[in-house]
């Protein structure tokens, strides 16, 4: 495997469902983002991850919960989430610790359907 | 409020003509700018980036010039290939953590 994978592709949940995204970087990367894409939305910055430790949480509604246990894996956790949560969630990771200047690449996102 | 905005949300260009895409910004603090390109099903792909101290910047067929002062910045593609269709974000860097990502100009090469 190369670059940053997600699973799964696609996942339908209903409200009271409980369901985890994870991401896998194998690129040697110390930084982990967790991206949202509403249609016709620019993609929205959820939490930033370096070195494992949050560092940007931007007011993201407590039905997502975030998970780093190393710097290649990444997990968003889904919890009694709405319809309106429904959206492409995307991975990427940057070499970090996230600063300047860096590029970040990205997985293929997760399709959400919330019912 | 939006900080970076590509206010084409879609562009036709005839194969082996130029495309030009477009992206405004308005927070004089970003530093650091690239282009992405997403294909359906995929994750946004890196393309090309440039620094404020730059004012263009060249690879391939690609290339990305800024304006500062009128905080402006295009991608332009020569010659266009149909493999160019998809959808382009512009994306900035303050001096934080955060890029900030445009709403994206799908663009479709004619054959």
């Amino acid at each position: 495997e190369t670059g940053v994978t997600q699973t799964p592709r696609h996942l339908v949940m209903g409200m009271t469902n409980k369901k985890s995204l994870k991401c896998e970087q194998h690129l040697g990367h110390n930084a982990m983002y967790w991206y949202k894409q509403s249609a016709k939305k620019p993609l929205e910055l959820m939490f930033v991850y370096s070195l494992e430790e949050r560092v940007e949480n931007n007011s993201v509604p407590s039905r997502f919960s975030p998970e780093c246990p190393n710097s290649s894996h990444l997990f968003l956790h889904l919890h009694t989430l709405q319809p309106e949560d429904s959206a492409l969630y995307l991975c990427a990771s940057s070499q970090g610790p996230s600063g300047r200047q860096e590029t970040q690449y990205f997985g293929p996102g997760t399709r959400l359907l919330v019912l | 409020d939006q900080q970076v905005k590509q206010n084409s949300p879609s562009l036709s260009v005839q194969e082996g003509r130029i495309s030009i895409l477009n992206c405004d910004y308005t927070n004089s603090m970003f530093d650091y700018f690239l282009w992405y390109k997403k294909y359906p099903a995929e994750g946004p792909t890196f393309l090309i980036s440039i620094s404020s101290i730059k004012d263009k910047n060249e690879d391939g067929r690609f290339t990305v010039f800024l304006n500062k002062s009128a905080k402006h910045l295009s991608l332009h593609i020569v010659p266009s290939q149909p493999g160019d269709s998809a959808v382009y974000f512009c994306a900035a860097d303050d001096t934080g953590n955060q890029f900030y990502f445009g709403t994206g100009t799908s663009l479709t090469v004619i054959p």
